[in-house]
C-alpha cells in the first residue's frame, strides 16, 4: 500500500523558513515524479512544485520561485520542500503527491499545516 | 498559465440524482485532465484521469468526458458518500492548475 507521510509543518513568523519532509513507502520511490500541492484554509488546491525521478528537473509555480526549493533523497525515499522568506499567503496545508505513469496525482499524503503569522 | 473554470461552484442534489460538473480550460489541454474528490479534512482522491479513464477502485457511477477545452464529470446515481468537493486539474503544461472546486451538497 502506498503511504506518504508529511512532517515539518508549524507556526513560523513572516520572513522565516521551514523545511517540509514527506516519507514514502509501499512503492519504488525513485521511479516516480513527486509534487507538493497546497491548500489555504477554506480555499482550493494549488500545485506548488514537482521534481523528476533523479532530481534533474524541477518546476515551480511563479509565486514560490526563488523562495521554495524542492528536493528528494531516493535512498531515504523522501521528498522535501525548503521554504524561505515565508509570507502570510503561504499559510496552507501542504500535501505531498505522487505522480502516476499517466501524470495525474494518484496518491496523496495526509498533509501538514504551515501557518505564517506574527 | 492555463485557467481552469468549474461550474457550478455549488450543486444541491439528492441521493439517486444524475449530476454533471463542467470544467473549462482557457486553452486546449488535449485530454490531460484529472478529476479529484475531496472530503473535509482529508486529502484529495483521484477519480478520473486523461479526461475519461476511471482510476482503479473508483465506482463505475463516475465518468468523465471531453477534450480540448471543455470537460465534464458525471455521477450517474448519487450515493450518500459522494457529497464532497470536486476539483478538475490540468497537467498539460506548467504550472499545473486546478479549478476552483464544485461543492456537492445534499438537497
Amino acid at each position: 500500500e502506498v503511504q506518504l507521510v508529511e512532517s515539518g509543518g508549524g507556526l513560523v513568523q513572516p520572513g522565516g523558513s521551514l523545511r517540509l519532509s514527506c516519507a514514502a513507502s509501499g512503492f519504488t520511490f525513485s521511479y516516480y515524479w513527486m509534487s507538493w500541492v497546497r491548500q489555504a484554509p477554506g480555499k482550493g488546491l494549488e500545485w506548488v512544485a514537482n521534481i523528476k525521478q533523479d532530481g534533474g528537473e524541477k518546476y515551480y509555480v511563479d509565486s514560490v520561485k526563488g523562495r521554495f526549493t524542492i528536493s528528494r533523497d531516493n535512498a531515504k525515499k523522501s521528498l522535501y520542500l525548503q521554504m524561505n522568506s515565508l509570507r502570510a499567503d503561504d499559510t496552507a496545508v501542504y500535501y505531498c503527491a505522487k505522480s502516476s505513469t499517466s501524470w495525474h496525482f494518484d496518491s496523496w499524503g495526509q498533509g501538514t499545516l504551515v501557518t505564517v503569522s506574527s | 498559465d492555463i485557467q481552469m473554470t468549474q461550474s457550478p461552484s455549488t450543486l444541491s442534489a439528492s441521493v439517486g440524482d444524475r449530476v454533471t460538473i463542467t470544467c473549462r480550460a482557457s486553452q486546449s489541454i488535449s485530454g490531460w485532465l484529472a478529476w479529484y474528490q475531496q472530503k473535509p479534512g482529508k486529502a484529495p482522491k483521484v477519480l478520473i484521469y486523461k479526461a475519461s479513464s476511471l482510476e482503479s477502485g473508483v465506482p463505475s457511477r463516475f465518468s468523465g468526458s471531453g477534450s480540448g477545452t471543455e470537460f465534464t464529470l458525471t455521477i450517474s446515481s448519487l450515493q450518500p458518500d459522494d457529497f464532497a468537493t470536486y476539483y478538475c486539474q490540468q497537467y498539460n503544461s506548467y504550472p499545473y492548475t486546478f479549478g476552483q472546486g464544485t461543492k456537492l451538497e445534499i438537497k
